[in-house]
């Protein structure tokens, strides 16, 4: 079936640094990819999204890359801050549905 | 969360009750979804709505039947809550369909 693979499940890093998630869909005719990002106690919120007719977009410090060949997409954070700690979760959809297959998530921990 | 309200917040229930959950909107999207979040598995869509009336089955439906007689309202229900549906159950809502989800704050279902 459809699935999404999302690494790492945690990632810790010193503020400033960049940090990198990375996810890997199953389903070809995927073309619709956006990431969430969840506080504690909060529902998902959408910080960025990519069609696949691009290759690459972003938004200040966030970037999202697209590599169709592969089936895989990144989120880049620059200048990692602590209000970015969170967890991140990817997914992917296809046009002519109306659901997302997730990623399981990804805790982002920035250290002061 | 921009128009979009849970109801309850919280509940714990015995096996073998129906539990109703609410889904309020106030953004007159035709779209509606309802997910479930476990750790492990990121997000899994249980059952989602394209009109009132429309309704259809996402990838866990089993044990949930869903209810939209207002455009404004989607409702949850568990039947018979098991243990397994210990949970947390997140609304979502879209104009677009497959663009842009809004999710609400979620509620969080504990089966004793």
């Amino acid at each position: 079936g459809e699935n999404v693979e999302q690494h790492p499940s945690t990632l810790s890093v010193q503020e400033g640094d960049s940090a990198v998630i990375k996810c890997t869909y199953s389903d070809s005719a995927s073309n619709y990819f956006p990431w969430y990002k969840q506080e504690l106690g909060k529902g998902p919120q959408l910080i960025i999204d990519i069609r696949s007719n691009v290759g690459e977009k972003k938004d200040q410090r966030i970037a999202v890359t697209l590599n169709k060949t592969a089936k895989h997409f990144s989120l880049h954070i620059t200048e990692t801050q602590p209000e970015d700690s969170a967890v991140y979760f990817c997914a992917a959809a296809t046009s002519g549905t109306y659901k997302y297959i997730f990623g399981t998530g990804t805790r982002l921990k920035v250290l002061a | 969360d921009a128009g979009i309200t849970q109801s309850p917040r919280h509940k714990v229930t015995e096996t073998g009750t129906p539990v109703t959950l609410r889904c309020h909107q106030t953004e007159n999207h035709r779209y509606m979804y309802w997910y479930r979040q476990d750790p492990g598995h990121g997000l899994r869509l249980i059952h989602y709505s394209y009109g009132v009336k429309d309704t259809d089955k996402g990838e866990v439906s089993d044990g949930y039947s869903v209810s939209r007689s207002k455009t404004e309202d989607f409702l949850l229900t568990l039947e018979s809550a098991t243990s397994s549906q210990t949970s947390v159950y997140f609304c979502a809502i879209s104009e677009e369909g497959l663009y842009g989800y809004t999710f609400g704050s979620g509620t969080r279902l504990t089966v004793v």
